[in-house]
């Protein structure tokens, strides 16, 4: 089944204005990446975590794996902001095996 | 830095032929190498995982016989497509560890049209 549930799908904010993405997991993982998609389809790494908190510019990302959910928050957000946001989590079985959820798509409005 | 180069960007075939995408590592050796789908509104699904000294494992619903990946050494993958249809279109990325870090980096993906 699905091993990572990611929300919101879709989220509208105005320009300076912030919220937070959530990924909740059903299965014990050993470390998680957040990801933006452009629009050309490419993906910028913005976070990688095995725990706790890291935080970079106006993108803040928590992980706590015991009670498996991880969240990325960002604040004022600008229209470049706007794309779509993806959490993969590793999977604890040894390897490098990474499962992504599904998918928020961000539009900042001016 | 370290950087992972994806070619072709895009790529257009007819149904029923093959295509082969690259990806290469520049700057680091890699550890392993993942490649995965996006299909249309869909998340990303892997297909197979490449690890050095270990034999390709391949997902559920992927095969070597449709998916064969070669990867000859620490800075070099590739995959073909064979016999691609319209259920195979979608954006195709490599990503790639090195050493123990387990971040994934990826390669800004082959987007493969069928016709």
């Amino acid at each position: 089944g699905d091993q990572v549930e990611q929300s919101p799908s879709a989220l509208s904010l105005h320009e300076g204005t912030g919220s937070a993405l959530r990924c909740n997991f059903t299965t014990t993982m050993r470390a998680v990446q957040w990801f933006q998609q452009n629009s050309r389809g490419s993906l910028i790494n913005l976070f990688y975590l095995a725990s706790g908190t890291k935080e970079n510019g106006r993108l803040k990302s928590t992980f706590n794996s015991k009670e498996s959910y991880s969240t990325l928050h960002i604040r004022d957000a600008q229209l470049e902001d706007s794309g779509t946001y993806f959490c993969a989590a590793s999977v604890n079985t040894g390897n490098y095996k990474y499962v992504f959820g599904a998918g928020t798509r961000l539009k900042v409005i001016a | 830095g370290a950087l992972v180069y994806q070619y072709p960007r895009r790529t257009i075939c007819k149904s029923g032929t093959s295509m082969r995408m690259e990806c290469q590592a520049v700057g680091f050796q890699a550890t392993s190498v993942a490649w995965y789908r996006q299909s249309p509104q869909k998340t990303f699904e892997l297909i197979a995982l490449s690890t050095v000294n270990s034999a390709i494992k391949y997902e559920q619903n992927f095969t070597q016989e449709k998916f064969p990946i070669s990867h000859p050494n620490l800075s070099f993958s590739s995959m073909t497509v064979l016999n691609a249809y319209l259920e195979d279109r979608g954006l195709y990325l490599c990503g790639a560890h090195w050493g123990s870090a387990e971040t994934l980096y990826f390669g800004s993906g082959t987007r493969l049209t069928v016709l």
